[in-house]
């Protein structure tokens, strides 16, 4: 099977912007989490999506957005970018039952300057 | 609340060597547990897991990790290091519901010939 993809890898973006990630999880996984990680706070959870339904959010601003397709694919938003947006952003799917292992795509660097 | 400490940012181990990474949780439920690791501009990979089934678990590469409620601790082992090994190693403990996981800062390990 296909891993989990990300798409772009790269990405820069000026402050005030808005930027848009996508993730394609493994064929037959149901849930799409998304993580930030940075060298100052590490790896941390934004949300989790699960049949096209938001099911846990992390501790971030309104301006970070996701949502989920009916073919499992989802995306998440930024808006008004701001520096401390600088991250590596990590998608992870697993079959969609609670605590399970889940399996991480590449991630996209994203750069806000 | 799940959280996750991982004692010691930095270890090095020579070629050979026994590889002792350390994690300690905290759970308000019985813990899920994962070890993951991270090459330099890739995503993480999962090594292996525990869910409340044997006590010593095996993973991938080599590795293995033992569950010891008494301390709180899922400390990951090797008993000879490989300079593929050289890595960024991240303890999760999963959220009550979801999957939803609580990363620990990271182990970077370091290698020596």
């Amino acid at each position: 099977k296909a891993g989990v993809t990300q798409t772009p890898r790269y990405l820069i973006k000026t402050r005030g912007q808005q930027v848009t990630l996508s993730c394609s999880p493994i064929s037959g996984h149901r849930s799409v989490s998304w993580y930030q990680q940075t060298p100052g706070q590490g790896l941390q959870f934004l949300f989790e999506y699960f049949s096209e339904t938001q099911r846990n959010k992390g501790n971030f601003p309104g301006r970070f957005s996701g949502r989920q397709f009916s073919n499992s694919r989802s995306e998440m938003n930024v808006s008004t970018l701001e520096l401390g947006d600088s991250a590596l952003y990590l998608c992870a799917s697993s079959l969609g039952q609670d605590r399970r292992e889940q399996y991480f795509g590449p991630g996209t660097r994203l750069t806000v300057t | 609340a799940q959280s996750v400490t991982q004692l010691g940012s930095h270890v090095s181990v020579s070629e050979g060597a026994l590889v002792l990474l350390r994690c300690n949780y905290s759970s308000s439920v019985p813990p899920y547990l994962f070890w993951y690791v991270q090459y330099p501009n890739q995503g993480l990979q999962l090594l292996l897991k525990y869910t409340s089934a044997a006590t010593l678990v095996k993973g991938i590469n080599g590795f293995e990790a033992e569950f010891k409620k008494s301390e709180t601790s899922f400390h990951l082992t090797k008993p000879s290091a490989h300079m593929s090994d050289a890595a960024e190693y991240f303890c999760a403990v999963s959220a009550r519901y979801g999957n939803k996981l609580v990363f620990g800062a990271g182990t970077i390990l370091r290698v020596k010939s």
